[in-house]
């Protein structure tokens, strides 16, 4: 497909239990951000890769969280012993420019629900 | 990045204008103002952006005050299918600044039959 892919769409898990969500970007595409939307609330910043760059992991709620972009395509959000506050829908988003113009393109979220 | 305000929710009827508006005070001389809306169980999509001048594409036009304080998104004939959240956002590059957008709660906006 032509646009960003999310998987999976949704995960429920137990507490304590590690996920893994996978963001494929739009091909070419050099940035790369990771947002979560608890019910009801807006979008909160988590990371954001760009191009070979160190990432901008200043979002991250806790050292529970990490996430890698391989071959500076494809991105794995990694949540290691999750907890109920982490139920959320996480979406990502890549652009073809970090530049102030770059618009982003969105996936359609992966929604966790942690029991 | 600055900071936008929009209010909490609007409402509009079917086939008649909407003016959302966005308050962008501290917004700085090289900043981009993005609208982006978010339809129900979907991920945001872009709506418009511009610099200083009005905009206009299929989807909306963006008006923007000439001291760029504020902005203000125009769906020409609201539809139902336009009911949504709206973000109004700043993206940032100064020196030493972050590329990261800040979306806030936004807009939801209702439209009635």
């Amino acid at each position: 497909g032509a646009g960003v892919s999310q998987s999976p769409s949704n995960k429920v898990t137990e507490k304590g239990k590690d996920v893994e969500l996978r963001c494929d970007p739009i091909s070419g595409h050099t940035a790369l951000y990771w947002y979560r939307q608890s019910l009801g609330q807006g979008l909160e910043f988590l990371i954001y890769f760009q191009g070979n760059s160190a990432p901008d992991k200043s979002g991250l709620p806790s050292d529970r969280f990490s996430a890698e972009r391989t071959g500076g395509s494809v991105s794995t959000l990694t949540i290691q012993r999750t907890q109920q506050e982490d139920s959320a829908v996480y979406l990502c988003a890549s652009s073809p420019t970090s530049g102030k113009a770059g618009e982003l393109f969105f996936g359609e979220g992966s929604r966790l629900t942690v029991l | 990045d600055a900071k936008t305000t929009q209010p909490n929710s609007m409402e509009s009827n079917e086939e008649e204008p909407v003016h959302l508006p966005c308050n962008h005070s501290t917004i700085s001389g090289t900043d981009y103002i993005h609208w982006y809306r978010q339809l129900p169980s979907q991920g945001p999509e872009y709506v418009i952006h511009g610099l200083t001048s009005n905009v206009n594409n299929r989807m909306a036009s963006l008006a923007i005050a000439e001291d760029r304080k504020s902005s203000t998104l125009i769906l020409h004939r609201a539809t139902l299918r336009d009911a949504a959240v709206y973000y109004c956002i700043l993206r940032s590059s100064s020196s030493g600044g972050s590329y990261i957008p800040t979306f806030g709660r936004g807009t939801s906006l209702i439209v009635h039959p």
